[in-house]
């Protein structure tokens, strides 16, 4: 599994642009980097995923380095309900999801 | 349309004791992953579940054991418990194909405290 290096937490003002990063050094060349995110009290929830291109939804963006070693999150104006631990983990085909301790994001209203 | 549902919400057992925790995947999927999350940490993986079968597993003693059944629910067994099965256990479905995204979706868990 490859290993991933995230800051233990954020801080955000409401309604700003935030950039979660991450560094996934030793990723495969068949890992996708996806996203989760769990709120307080919830499950983990998806949030988005990438191979090689920058990848918008609706919830977020992810922009990938070229040399895909890391990539980061970007939510583009902060809301309260963004207040979460946010994981990056590189993951093949339908293997398991392995968790880091990931990133607490906190917003200030 | 019903998320994944988990049974019970909250319960306490002493130490030696079994449990039974129980899980519904979403509508339509197949396949049920369930996680052990301790407190402060992100969820560890426990083991997967296709066709009534374990499927893929992870560092966990022969302690806890699954079943699935023909309706695709699932339970998670632990036998003889102890201080540090203190955890939230979660369960996460998704289809074996793995979907568009490849996304698991997640229950909102089981907290079990052992005393």
């Amino acid at each position: 599994d490859a290993k991933t290096t995230q800051p233990n937490s954020m801080e955000s003002n409401e309604e700003e642009p935030v950039h979660l990063p991450c560094n996934h050094s030793t990723i495969s060349g068949t890992d996708y980097i996806h996203w989760y995110r769990q709120l307080p009290s919830q499950g983990p929830e998806y949030v988005i995923h990438g191979l090689t291109s920058n990848v918008n939804n609706r919830m977020a963006s992810l922009a990938i380095a070229e040399d895909r070693k890391s990539s980061t999150l970007i939510l583009h104006r902060a809301t309260l309900r963004d207040a979460a631990v946010y994981y990056c983990i590189p993951r093949s085909g339908n293997t398991p999801l392995v968790f880091g301790k990931g990133t607490r994001l906190s917003v200030i209203a | 349309d019903a998320g994944v549902t988990q049974s019970p919400t909250h319960l306490i057992k002493t130490r030696g004791q079994q449990v039974t925790l129980r899980c519904s995947p979403k509508s339509g999927h197949d396949t049920v992953s369930w996680y052990q999350q301790a407190l402060g940490q992100g969820p560890q993986f426990i083991f997967q579940y296709y066709e009534e079968e374990e499927r893929q597993r992870g560092n966990f003693p022969d302690r806890f054991s699954g079943h699935q059944f023909p309706n695709y629910s699932s339970e998670l067994n632990v036998n003889a418990l102890l201080l540090g099965d203190s955890a939230l256990y979660l369960c996460a479905s998704s289809p074996l194909a793995g979907g568009v995204t490849g996304e698991l979706f997640f229950g909102e868990g089981s907290r079990l405290t052992v005393l």
